[in-house]
């Protein structure tokens, strides 16, 4: 049984395009995050949700919008896509108010190219 | 957060002990010391974490010193399987919700 699972895996797409990143979790984690890759290998934190609402925004760019439907699930879609998108982005779960908040399960990642 | 330093990288010899060394010298009492790895072309993984007792999982085991200064982790019988990069991480555990990685240890197991 898959903890966190991101589709698509791979997304290739031209500049200019919108295209949207699906996040589940089947742990009953109240909180979910959005992380970047980039191609230097740092790992940063986009967002954060609490029981569908947003509690972290890390200066992203307003053409990244996440969206919470419920608690299990965390999409992240991009307007307008512009090459330094390109990046490998990571969905991740954990379970505030207890220091089993920082055991973040984290997804399989989305690879993400811009052309 | 108190900030970490670790080693750029290191290698291990397969079925030895790695001892992978973290310094956080400005980690404030309530700051707690994570460990997470990253697998080639995966996502991040949870390991251990720890407060000042060591403390032992599974998959790794955390000295953490006297003054709470520096940390060790040390897997145990290293496999190749165990090739990735290893993040110390220090934070409050219940002070918001941002978890920042550095730039890690490339730990490279060989045969």
């Amino acid at each position: 049984d898959t903890a966190v699972s991101q589709t698509p895996k791979y997304l290739v797409t031209q500049m200019g395009n919108d295209k949207s990143i699906k996040c589940e979790q089947n742990l009953g984690h109240d909180t979910m995050y959005w992380y970047k890759q980039d191609s230097k290998k740092f790992l940063k934190i986009m967002f954060s949700y609490n029981n569908k609402e947003l509690i972290i925004n890390e200066t992203v760019p307003n053409r990244f919008s996440p969206k919470s439907p419920d608690k299990a699930h965390l999409n992240l879609h991009i307007n307008s896509l512009e090459l330094g998108d390109s990046a490998v982005y990571f969905c991740a779960s954990s379970q505030p108010w207890t220091p089993r908040l920082w055991e973040q399960f984290f997804g399989p990642g989305t690879r993400l190219t811009v052309l | 957060d108190a900030k970490t330093t670790q080693p750029t990288s290191m290698d291990c010899a397969e079925g030895r002990a790695a001892n992978l060394p973290c310094n956080h010298s400005t980690i404030s009492g309530n700051e707690y010391v994570y460990w997470y790895r990253q697998i080639h072309s995966q996502g991040p993984q949870y390991i251990i974490h720890g407060l000042k007792n060591n403390e032992t999982n599974e998959m790794a085991s955390l000295i953490i010193t006297e003054d709470r200064k520096s940390s060790t982790l040390i897997l145990p019988h290293a496999t190749l399987r165990d090739t990735a990069v290893y993040y110390c991480i220090v934070r409050v555990a219940l002070n918001d919700y941002k978890l920042s990685f550095g730039a890690g240890t490339t730990v490279t197991v060989r045969a």
